[in-house]
């Protein structure tokens, strides 16, 4: 079955810094990909997302390249603030699995000051 | 426009007791998803509904939990009778389509003692 594996954290970066996700998947089509956002006390929220290879999502300065001959969706975002500490779940939707959303574990990220 | 709302925010049940969740999607949106998220993991898929219909409910432990959504809108999840593994958020989602995004609820989360 479809599955998604992203790096565990947590993610401890200082403000400015780099910062990279690492999220890869199995399916057996050609699904969609995700990357939401869980911040503290809230729900989870579309970050990005990218239907087809080599297609990037970006939005709030993150972005993100659907490589499919890796099967991976990292999460990159160039200089991290401290309002970025949060959860970040990559997932996929494949259309041969009903349109399923399936998530990763979730990387937990803090960004100090 | 109103996002996706759940009830209660919170519960704590004894072992064994039955509980009841409440989700009312965004006006219009056809699908609609229960998730359950363990602490630490992401959100994993318990059931999901095409307007009144069931398209998924392979991962949902059909012995204690069912859902219904009698008339395409508001959906009710229930557990009876709970165990301490049900510990867990509890999340609604809901989607115009199931190939569009889905916009989440902020959860309920069960206490299970």
């Amino acid at each position: 079955g479809d599955s998604v594996t992203q790096m565990e954290g947590p993610v401890t970066l200082s403000e400015e810094a780099f910062l990279t996700i690492n999220c890869t998947y199995t399916a057996t089509g050609y699904p969609s990909l995700f990357w939401y956002v869980q911040y503290p006390g809230e729900g989870l929220q579309l970050l990005l997302k990218a239907t087809k290879a080599d297609d990037k999502g970006s939005n709030k300065g993150f972005e993100a390249t659907y490589r499919k001959e890796t099967t991976s969706f990292h999460l990159e975002k160039g200089s991290v603030q401290v309002s970025d500490s949060a959860v970040y779940f990559c997932a996929l939707r494949e259309g041969a699995a009903g349109n399923k959303l399936t998530f990763g574990g979730g990387t937990r990220v803090l960004v100090k000051p | 426009e109103a996002g996706v709302a759940q009830s209660p925010r919170y519960k704590i049940i004894e072992k064994r007791q039955s509980v009841a969740f409440w989700c009312n999607p965004i006006s219009g949106h056809a699908t609609l998803y229960w998730y359950q998220q363990i602490l630490g993991q992401g959100p994993k898929l318990l059931i999901q509904f095409q307007n009144n219909g069931v398209v998924d409910d392979s991962q949902l432990p059909k012995d204690r939990f069912s859902a219904e959504r009698l008339k395409g809108v508001d959906s009710t999840l229930k557990i009876q009778p709970a165990k301490l593994e049900d510990s867990a958020v509890y999340l609604c989602a809901s989607s115009s389509d199931s190939n569009t995004e889905a916009f989440f609820g902020q959860g309920t989360r069960l206490t299970v003692v």
